[in-house]
């Protein structure tokens, strides 16, 4: 079966670095992933979607890759800021277009000042 | 564009009484999405529809639930003889029909089964 794996430990960062989030998938090869943000007891919020055949994304601070070789996509904030602190979910379309996504645990991201 | 709304927000219930969960989508998106999420998960797929008709459900969801979209806009999903381990934040998501694209949440509907 699919599987999605994040960091499962919390990342601590100090404010004004950049902060990197690391998903990895199995036993499927997705078209696209997404990346969404969810604040505790909030519904998840969608930042930004990459196809199999961008290996780059960019949005305002954020950044996603995409190596479908490797399996892997990395999500980037620059400059964080303590606002950023939240639970980042990377996600898989496994049903080819029709938007069901299969979800990773999470990797929660802390920003100290 | 009122967002994805779901009701009840949070729902206390004696375990074996039933529950029901209400979603409204956003009014132009056909497709509607029922999610799980456990502490410290990643919301889990239970089922989606397009329009009215439910086009696939995860073996998560047992005879136990059941959900419907009877017209083609607001869903419900029912939780009969509720367990213990019903417990959990129920997330409805919709997104528009055409092709790939993100999915817009709801706050969820979290269910305490005491």
């Amino acid at each position: 079966s699919q599987k999605i794996e994040q960091n499962s430990e919390a990342l601590n960062i100090q404010e004004g670095k950049t902060a990197t989030l690391t998903c990895n998938y199995t036993n499927y090869s997705p078209a696209y992933l997404q990346w969404y943000r969810q604040d505790p007891g909030r519904g998840p919020v969608f930042l930004l979607l990459i196809r199999e055949n961008e290996k780059e994304k960019r949005k305002e601070r954020l950044k996603v890759t995409f190596d479908t070789t490797l399996k892997q996509s990395l999500f980037h904030i620059t400059a964080s800021q303590p606002a950023d602190s939240a639970t980042y979910l990377c996600a898989l379309d496994t049903s080819g277009g029709y938007n069901k996504l299969i979800f990773g645990a999470g990797t929660r991201l802390a920003v100290h000042p | 564009d009122t967002g994805v709304s779901q009701d009840p927000r949070h729902k206390i219930t004696k375990r074996g009484q039933n529950v029901t969960f209400r979603c409204d989508p956003i009014s132009e998106h056909n497709r509607l999405y029922w999610y799980r999420q456990t502490l410290g998960q990643g919301p889990e797929f239970l089922t989606y529809f397009q329009n009215e008709a439910q086009l696939e459900k995860s073996r998560l969801l047992s005879d136990r639930f059941s959900a419907e979209r009877p017209k083609g806009s607001f869903s419900t999903l029912e939780i009969q003889r509720t367990e213990q381990g019903d417990s959990a934040m129920y997330l409805c998501a919709s997104s528009p029909s055409s092709g790939v694209g993100e999915l817009f949440f709801g706050e969820g509907s979290r269910l305490t089964v005491l």
